[in-house]
């Protein structure tokens, strides 16, 4: 059975500063990976997604990486902003099928 | 990507009645559905998967007399929580996927239920 964990589970950083928030899942065999944001109450928005063959995807100050082999992935997030505030999800797709594995979030605070 | 959309937002009532949740993509054709409860603090755990015009496909653990699930249209699915109970009470996520749509999972806004 697919495990997906994230750590930390929450961390707060000043304004500015990079950081990198980690997944990682037992399974290895993964159709691809994807990195949500979901803010207080709210649904989920994708960041960016990784099929099984990339290494990395990269959107404006985002760029997330997979290491499939060793079921790892990682968010790197530059520059942070108060407005990059949120949890973030990783989720794991396992096969043709369109289930998700998701773990239970990073909870981020970037403070002015 | 594609829009979508849940209703209502947030819903209380009394244990006991059944409550209707709808989703709707708004300008995507679904073909298939999906489900999602989340306790506070926790993951996304899927509940079912329904594709267009089928019966709903549940995951070990969910009652699918308590929780019906209907995908009568390429935009619409509905689910229902039959007599609630407190232990009921949730943030409910359905999410959308379809020929279309390549990879990516679209999901709602989501709807918070609580049962007195």
């Amino acid at each position: 059975k697919q495990e997906v964990t994230q750590i930390p589970a929450a961390l707060s950083v000043p304004e500015g500063e990079n950081l990198v928030l980690n997944c990682s899942f037992t399974d290895s065999a993964i159709y691809n990976l994807q990195w949500f944001r979901q803010d207080p109450g709210k649904g989920l928005t994708s960041l960016l997604l990784i099929q099984s063959s990339q290494r990395e995807q990269t959107s404006g100050r985002l760029n997330a990486s997979l290491d499939k082999s060793s079921g790892r992935s990682t968010l790197y997030i530059a520059a942070s902003q108060p407005g990059d505030s949120a949890t973030y999800l990783c989720a794991v797709r396992p096969g043709s099928n369109y289930k998700l594995t998701f773990g239970k979030g990073t909870l981020l605070t970037v403070n002015p | 990507g594609a829009v979508v959309s849940q209703h209502p937002s947030r819903v209380i009532c009394k244990s006991g009645t059944s409550v209707k949740i709808e989703c709707r993509s708004l300008d995507f054709q679904a073909t298939t559905m999906f489900w999602y409860r989340q306790f506070p603090k926790q993951s996304l755990m899927l509940m079912a998967t329904s594709n267009e015009g089928s019966k709903a496909t549940y995951e070990q653990g969910v009652e699918k007399d308590k929780f019906l699930i209907n995908h009568a249209s390429l935009t619409l699915s509905t689910l229902t929580v039959t007599s609630a109970h407190p232990e009921d009470s949730s943030f409910y996520i359905c999410s959308v996927t379809g020929t279309s749509g390549g990879d990516t999972q679209y999901f709602g806004p989501g709807t918070r239920l609580t049962v007195l």
